[in-house]
């Protein structure tokens, strides 16, 4: 399966601890998004990136929240000092190098922050 | 106001009938629209994606845009229970990289 893979599918928190969520697009997808997804509400987007390059971070949040896509390896979203609020699904999409329209989304993350 | 609009629903059909789903956008520049499927605890799944005014057919879905009214539908014919899920409508807006979601329409086919 060359789907997206994102990386832990649920991941549980305390208060004030990090948490780091991975992404791993198709292969021959060089475009990332991040989306999230709170209860009951839709998917809000977060951050675009490419290979070594944040292109669009309007979504993100302007404290504690950070993503990187390294030029090896899966993009990362790291929030610092997590808070209740933070629980919620987090989703990656990708889509290839010709178009950047069509987004294949990963299973998600779900964090709960306790 | 919202970039997308849906109506939440839930929207209850019975099986073999046909669904229609609805979605309003704000940002008259947009040139990309798509539905996606979402059933619950699971990741949206892209069903159909299109760019020009009229129809698109594609199986049992066909999605609808209207660039003048702003509005772009899915109807789903002969439903079946396993259509049963929350439908998100996705519109990539005038020099955006991202895309912009409804809150989703939960439908329901009633065996």
């Amino acid at each position: 399966n060359a789907g997206v893979m994102q990386n832990p599918r649920h991941l549980v928190r305390r208060r004030g601890q990090e948490a780091r969520l991975r992404c791993s697009p198709m292969k021959g997808h060089s475009h990332v998004y991040w989306y999230r997804q709170l209860p009951e509400e839709g998917l809000k987007f977060m951050v675009y990136l490419q290979k070594e390059n944040i292109i669009d971070e309007s979504g993100m949040p302007k404290e504690r929240f950070s993503a990187e896509f390294p030029k090896e390896g899966p993009s990362i979203l790291r929030i610092q000092q997590v808070v209740r609020g933070d629980s919620a699904a987090y989703f990656c999409a990708s889509s290839p190098p010709i178009s950047t329209d069509t987004q294949y989304f990963g299973p998600g993350t779900r964090l709960t922050v306790l | 106001q919202k970039e997308v609009e849906q109506n939440s629903g839930p929207l209850s059909v019975p099986e073999g009938a046909i669904a229609s789903l609805n979605c309003t956008y704000s940002d008259r520049g947009s040139q990309s629209f798509f539905w996606y499927r979402q059933y619950s605890g699971k990741s949206p799944e892209l069903i159909m994606s299109i760019y020009s005014n009229g129809d698109k057919e594609d199986g049992r879905f066909t999605a609808q845009l209207n660039k003048a009214s702003q509005y772009v539908s899915l109807l789903i014919r002969d439903s079946q229970p396993s259509d049963s899920a929350t439908y998100l409508c996705a519109v990539r807006g005038t020099g955006a990289n991202n895309l912009f979601f409804g809150t989703g329409t939960r439908l329901t086919v009633i065996p």
